[in-house]
């Protein structure tokens, strides 16, 4: 049972470049996620999804985008990369409302210089 | 708008002695809330979480958490500590618009 994927695991990008990170979940979740993780700032939600053709807004989102074309799938985008984006990108996917708790990929790791 | 704070980003503890990292919420409504765990270069592994049915939850590798209403409480612990529990700790809430909001981390460092 693979869980929830991330593809790629490490990327280094140049200022200006842009990227896609695709999160793939074969547990039939509803609810799919984005964090990044940066030193002593814990994880920080950057857009979220309810559904599939869903997408809303968390606390971090300038400067991505996002889209929930199959149920499975939620992919991020970086169209413009900036240094400021170098950070440990995880994403996360749940079950259902409530107690149901986040199931997490194994993280991509994204350099922009 | 729902928060967590955990109280020590560093904590070091002797093998075998008891392990307490703290996690205090804010929210106006009891929440759901968690404890994640993190090793070196891996995602997030749920170690266990609250969901009202009980205040003293148990989870995996021996850790537990208590829920205190009145201390807006849900500090993680483990009688006795190990060295393979060296790892980054989260605790976190999800609110009834079903985000989660994540505390800062606990780096638990365990010395032999």
């Amino acid at each position: 049972n693979a869980g929830v994927t991330q593809t790629p695991k490490f990327r280094v990008l140049k200022t200006g470049q842009s990227m896609t990170l695709l999160c793939a979940q074969d547990m039939n979740h509803e609810y799919m996620y984005w964090y990044r993780q940066d030193p002593g700032m814990g994880l920080r939600l950057i857009h979220y999804s309810v559904g599939e053709g869903t997408t809303a807004k968390g606390e971090v989102p300038d400067g991505y985008n996002v889209s929930r074309l199959k149920k499975q799938n939620f992919l991020l985008g970086l169209e413009s990369a900036a240094p400021s984006q170098t950070s440990v990108y995880f994403c996360a996917s749940s079950y259902w409302e409530g107690a149901g708790e986040l199931f997490f990929g194994e993280g991509s790791r994204l350099t922009v210089l | 708008a729902q928060s967590v704070t955990q109280l020590g980003s560093h904590v070091s503890v002797s093998e075998g002695a008891l392990v307490l990292l703290r996690c205090n919420y804010s929210s106006s409504v009891p929440p759901y809330l968690f404890w994640y765990v993190q090793y070196p270069n891996q995602g997030l592994q749920l170690l266990l979480k609250y969901t009202s049915a009980a205040t003293l939850v148990k989870g995996i590798n021996g850790f537990e958490a208590e829920f205190k209403k009145s201390e807006t409480s849900f500090h993680l612990t483990k009688p006795s500590a190990y060295m393979s529990d060296a790892a980054e700790y989260f605790c976190a809430v999800r609110n009834t618009g079903n985000q989660f909001y994540f505390g800062t981390g606990t780096s638990l460092t365990v010395i032999p």
